[in-house]
């Protein structure tokens, strides 16, 4: 298993690009081992996968969120990132990075987890 | 897109009893691409049981998963305080996108 860690703005006003990064310890992101993924959940809400990235930059985003998001990575910081444009207040949840073993095929490491709030 | 169902919404039982955990899927799921969650308020989930059925590490053998096609089970021999939590499926057989179930809270009658 490896650590996670995400960080960004806690608020972000509508229209606006939501950016997230996490930091990845505990094992090289260029392993090969997983998809570094970001999921999101709304308050008392159920879990939503966002869009995943591989460490050779190959991506793969949900359908209903594809035209406003990109995720990218940095191999030489170990972290990748999460961009979500044109945000509006729907888009307030738990924002959570993770790390997808395809070998397995689940999610094997969670970060904490931060709360994004979209509010003017 | 696949979606999974999962039922009951709401599950009330007392420390001891077994708990059934179901998960439906709108089509095939490969049984390699199903996981389920546990979690907690505050936390973020944690990986219980992966390939339908085999357990995670460090998960005690009370928690177990069964099934194929297009319905899996989850299993707790008998609940523990620490159980009590929301259940999460997950697939990954159709990808994009992975699929989430609406999760299953086991909560203390």
């Amino acid at each position: 298993q490896v650590q996670l860690q995400e960080s960004g703005p806690g608020l972000v006003k509508p229209s606006q690009t939501l950016s997230l990064t996490c930091t990845v310890s505990g094992d090289s992101i260029n392993s090969g081992r997983y998809y570094w993924t970001w999921i999101r959940q709304h308050p008392g809400g159920g879990l939503e996968w966002i869009g995943s990235i591989y460490y050779t930059g190959s991506t793969s985003y949900n359908p209903s969120l594809k035209s406003r998001l990109s995720i990218s990575v940095d191999t030489s910081r170990s972290q990748f990132s999460l961009k979500l444009s044109s945000v509006y207040a729907a888009d307030s949840a738990v924002y959570y990075c993770a790390a997808y073993t395809a070998y397995d095929a689940c999610i094997d490491s969670w970060g904490r987890g931060t709360l994004v709030t979209v509010s003017s | 897109e696949i979606v999974l169902t999962q039922s009951p919404g709401t599950l009330s039982l007392s420390p001891g009893e077994r708990a059934t955990l179901s998960c439906r899927a709108s089509q095939t799921v490969t049984y390699t691409y199903l996981a389920w969650y546990q979690q907690k308020p505050g936390q973020p989930p944690r990986l219980l049981i992966y390939g339908a059925s085999s357990r995670a590490t460090g998960i005690p053998d009370r928690f177990s998963g069964s099934g194929s096609g297009t319905d899996f089970t989850l299993t707790i021999s008998s609940l523990e305080p620490e159980d009590f939590a929301v259940y999460y499926c997950q697939q990954s057989t159709t990808s994009p996108p992975l699929t989430f179930g609406g999760g299953t809270k086991v909560e203390i009658k």
